[in-house]
């Protein structure tokens, strides 16, 4: 019973090196999200999606991109990576019964130097 | 001004006690609300939400909603360390692209000490 769980855990990375999160959810949900949670910022919305092969911006989508290929998985990719966006990512998910409870990962903590 | 308002604390409180946790807005078209805890270097976990305005009760915790005040609070009676933890309000209006889009607030970090 894994819920949401995100790969990796942790990460440091050079300015300008690209690399991709991954989340992964086992409850047939058919929402998923990606935040971004920075001290005194609370969580804000990066891009989500509706259902597999839709996606969509939220608040903060600059220096993002995103796919959601398979309904299961939703893929943050950063392409020339800022210090910036060093801070923790979350994914999360939820089904079309209950949109409003989302299920979160336990986050990526992610530096760039 | 940010559309969510939350103290960051750190609040700190005996184990036993009433515990009130609060969240102002500035947007009339919130209906949900909704309050999360989230433990250190861990996601956050949703505890309640609720439509509109009243309150809503789930074993120790009591959410409450004054939507002509823009007022938003958790109530934990009986508070016990295991409480200890950070706890996110995050509001949403009605669907925008077939989802909800919760703002979330910066989070209240409570300490029950024993």
């Amino acid at each position: 019973n894994a819920g949401v769980t995100q790969t990796p855990k942790f990460r440091v990375l050079k300015t300008g090196q690209s690399m991709t999160l991954l989340c992964a959810q086992d409850m047939n949900h058919e929402y998923m999200y990606w935040y971004r949670q920075d001290p005194g910022m609370g969580l804000r919305l990066i891009h989500y999606s509706v259902g597999e092969g839709t996606t969509a911006k939220g608040e903060v989508p600059d220096g993002y991109n995103v796919s959601r290929l398979k309904k299961q998985n939703f893929l943050l990719g950063l392409e020339s990576a800022a210090p910036s966006q060093t801070s923790v990512y979350f994914c999360a998910s939820s089904s079309s019964r209950d949109r409003m409870a989302q299920h979160f990962g336990d986050g990526t903590r992610l530096s760039i130097l | 001004q940010k559309e969510v308002e939350q103290d960051p604390g750190p609040l700190s409180v005996p184990e036993g006690a009433i515990v009130s946790l609060n969240c102002t807005y500035s947007n009339s078209a919130f209906q949900y609300f909704m309050w999360y805890r989230q433990y250190s270097r861990k996601g956050p976990e949703l505890l309640m939400y609720t439509y509109s305005s009243g309150n809503k009760e789930d074993g120790r915790f009591t959410a409450q909603v004054d939507k002509s005040s823009k007022y938003i609070s958790l109530f934990i009676r009986d508070s016990q360390p295991s409480d200890s933890a950070t706890y996110l309000c995050a509001m949403s209006g009605e669907p925008s692209g077939g989802s909800y889009i919760p703002t979330f607030g910066r989070g209240t970090s409570l300490i029950v000490h024993p």
